[in-house]
């Protein structure tokens, strides 16, 4: 069966930090992949997505970068992070077209 | 891109009663619309699903009806119950294309 690894649970990080959050998938290939972003009592938005490996669309401009570098493996990057960047992330996967999307548990960040 | 809004934003129902909640979508393209039921601190989890071929559609306590023609969707909790309180996720999928819009999300709070 399918299941999505997404680490770390929480993560508290200082003004100007680097970050990245990492997404692995197993028990599919070639699947969809997602990262969004959940502020506080809000909806989901759709940060990044992927259909291949080396293919990412950035949804929003933003401090966030997303890569790669294999098949079922996403990751979350910034060079520096802003208070504003504190939230819910959520990795995702699909496979296919028009398919329900699957997510990880998510990790709670937060910026000081 | 799509546009996809949702109503209301905190339900409160008492225990046994129905709980409605609405979305509607703005690109006539769309054709999947998944439902995803959030729990605190966790990532969402699919709960039931509708394609554009297909006006309603039923699993046990929750059924879900799209309405092509207006645009718009909805999701019925019958006989609810304390384990239904959640925050529940309406989203759209383009036809052909990968990328997930969600509704702002329903707090439902389901009263013993």
């Amino acid at each position: 069966s399918q299941t999505i690894h997404q680490w770390p649970a929480t993560l508290v990080q200082p003004v100007g930090s680097p970050l990245s959050l990492e997404c692995t998938v197993e028990g599919t290939s070639n699947p969809n992949l997602y990262w969004y972003r959940q502020a506080a009592g809000r909806g989901l938005q759709l940060l990044f997505y992927s259909v291949g490996i080396g293919q990412i669309s950035s949804e929003v401009p933003q401090n966030l970068s997303a890569s790669r570098p294999q098949d079922r493996q996403f990751i979350l990057s910034s060079k520096k992070l802003l208070l504003s960047d504190s939230g819910f992330y959520l990795c995702a996967w699909s496979v296919g077209l028009n398919t329900e999307a699957f997510f990880g548990q998510g990790t709670r960040l937060t910026v000081v | 891109g799509e546009n996809v809004e949702q109503h209301p934003s905190t339900l409160s129902v008492q225990e046994g009663d129905s709980a409605v909640i609405k979305c509607t979508y703005s690109d006539s393209a769309s054709n999947y619309f998944p439902w995803y039921k959030q729990e605190l601190g966790k990532g969402p989890q699919l709960i039931i699903d509708i394609r554009s071929n297909v006006g309603e559609k039923k699993d046990q306590r929750i059924a879900v009806t799209l309405n092509k023609t207006a645009k718009h969707f909805s999701l019925h909790i019958t006989e609810t119950q304390p384990e239904d309180s959640a925050v529940y996720f309406c989203a759209a999928i383009v036809n052909n294309f990968n990328k997930f819009y969600f509704g702002s999300g329903t707090k439902l709070n389901v009263k013993p």
